[in-house]
């Protein structure tokens, strides 16, 4: 059984650097083809990805926001962190890991609960 | 940057209406489109990957076509548990069809 939770503060202020971790269970990220992505969206708006990270490293970042976004894996202990800097209020939304896997294309199959992150002085 | 665009942004539809949605992309894209079912308050739900392949679990109502820039989502005949918002996407996705209640 797969399952996503993400983690990490519910505000922070403006400029200020957002760390959410991505802990998962039921399969590996050693495994071919396996990747965790991040997505985003903010209160009665659109969904938005942000970044996506395979098995083998392979790092893919969406165009708008590629250099504010860091996305790292700890394959020992099923974890993908994703740092966003000079966070915005335009940035609070809910923030979502989810799985995908190669054979089914560009998908996520799994997704976590999210967490509500809010930018606010 | 490959952007996606999906219309109609709004839906109004009966239960029993055949339905469909249209994404296209800014560029090819292949078959590289997964569609996904949002209800408030939840984490979106695959529907369909690499353009038409339904996943598990999925009714068999719900399908999708298409390839290179264009591509359809089709509910044969919509059912009162499919009034949601509807995403498609490659990276990036769509800016979501609602389907409402006619």
């Amino acid at each position: 059984q797969i399952t996503l939770k993400e983690s990490g503060p519910t505000l922070v202020k403006p400029t200020q650097t957002l760390t959410l971790t991505c802990t998962f269970s039921g399969f590996s990220l050693s495994t071919s083809g396996v990747g965790v992505g991040w997505i985003r969206q903010p209160p009665g708006k659109a969904l938005e990805w942000l970044a996506l990270i395979y098995w083998n490293d392979d790092k893919r970042y969406s165009p708008s926001l590629k250099s504010r976004l860091t996305i790292t894996k700890d394959t020992s202990k099923n974890q993908v962190v994703l740092t966003m800097t000079n966070m915005d209020p335009v940035d609070t939304a809910t923030y979502y890991c989810a799985h995908s896997f190669l054979r089914y294309g560009i998908s996520f199959d799994y997704w976590g609960q999210g967490t509500l992150v809010t930018v606010s002085s | 940057d490959i952007q996606m665009t999906q219309s109609p942004s709004t839906l109004s539809a009966s239960v029993g209406d055949r339905v469909t949605i249209t994404c296209r992309a800014s560029q090819s894209i292949s078959s590289w489109l997964a569609w996904y079912q949002q209800k408030p308050g939840k984490a979106p739900k695959l529907l369909i990957y690499k353009a038409s392949s339904l996943e598990s679990g999925v009714p068999s109502r719900f399908s999708g076509s298409g390839s290179g820039t264009e591509f359809t989502l089709t509910i044969s005949s919509l059912q009162p548990d499919d009034f949601a918002t509807y995403y498609c996407q490659q990276f990036e996705f769509g800016q979501g069809t609602k389907v409402e209640i006619k």
